[in-house]
């Protein structure tokens, strides 16, 4: 039963232009969602996070959208750069449960 | 500040073997956790210490133990290996155990279970 889905496998995208990751999940109990991204042969790292009292959060280049009628997040990198390329995982916790459940990642490739 | 380490980064082992997989955390972070990554997938979470005391656990059985120690170091201990335990195994550290604590990860242990 996954709880947390990222659809697209992989995504290609002009240098420049607008990354859109997109993540579903079905447990209503999450209340914090996160972002991290994955270069080969490296840890995940920590991007970006929202809680489910927001339904934006911007750091940068990297905003986080939240919709929690449709139980769907998206994350939009602006501007695409060569260095985004890597694996981006969408995670999500509750507060009943501290454990981190992950989606399977959406490998986004920025082309020059 | 030194990041999240591990040891080995490659590791081969035979079926019904025994394996300790090591961690070291960022100084001060009291809390790690252990997750299972198969080939693919999202990583998984195996369990979490917090100042030496298992703090969770998720979907794996007994057979995957852990110790944390007082000087930021842990263990992830998996015996009987079974074909399906190869996967990477990634360790994460943090400050506490909250909601908004972020999970600082190593670069991860490489597992084939032949």
């Amino acid at each position: 039963d996954q709880q947390v889905k990222q659809n697209s496998p992989s995504l290609s995208v002009q240098e420049g232009r607008i990354s859109i990751l997109n993540c579903d999940y079905t447990n209503s109990m999450f209340d914090y969602f996160l972002w991290y991204k994955k270069y080969p042969a490296e840890g995940p790292t920590f991007l970006i996070s929202i809680s489910s009292i927001k339904d934006k959060n911007e750091d940068g280049r990297f905003t986080v959208f939240l919709n929690k009628s449709a139980k769907h997040l998206s994350l939009h990198i602006v501007p695409s750069q060569p260095g985004d390329s890597a694996v981006y995982f969408c995670a999500a916790s509750g507060r009943s449960n501290y454990q981190l459940i992950w989606g399977a990642g959406t490998k986004l490739i920025i082309k020059p | 500040e030194t990041g999240v380490t591990q040891s080995p980064t490659h590791l081969i082992k035979t079926r019904g073997q025994q394996v300790t997989l090591r961690c070291s955390s960022q100084s001060g972070h009291n809390t790690v956790s252990w997750y299972q990554q198969a080939l693919g997938q999202g990583p998984q979470f195996i369990f979490q210490y917090y100042r030496e005391e298992e703090n969770g656990r998720g979907n794996f059985p007994p057979r995957f133990s852990g110790l944390q120690f007082p000087n930021y170091s842990s263990e992830l201990n998996v015996n009987a290996l079974e074909l399906d335990d190869s996967a990477l195994y990634l360790c994460a550290s943090s400050p506490g155990t909250g909601l908004t604590d972020t999970q600082y990860f190593g670069p991860g242990t490489r597992l084939t279970v032949l």
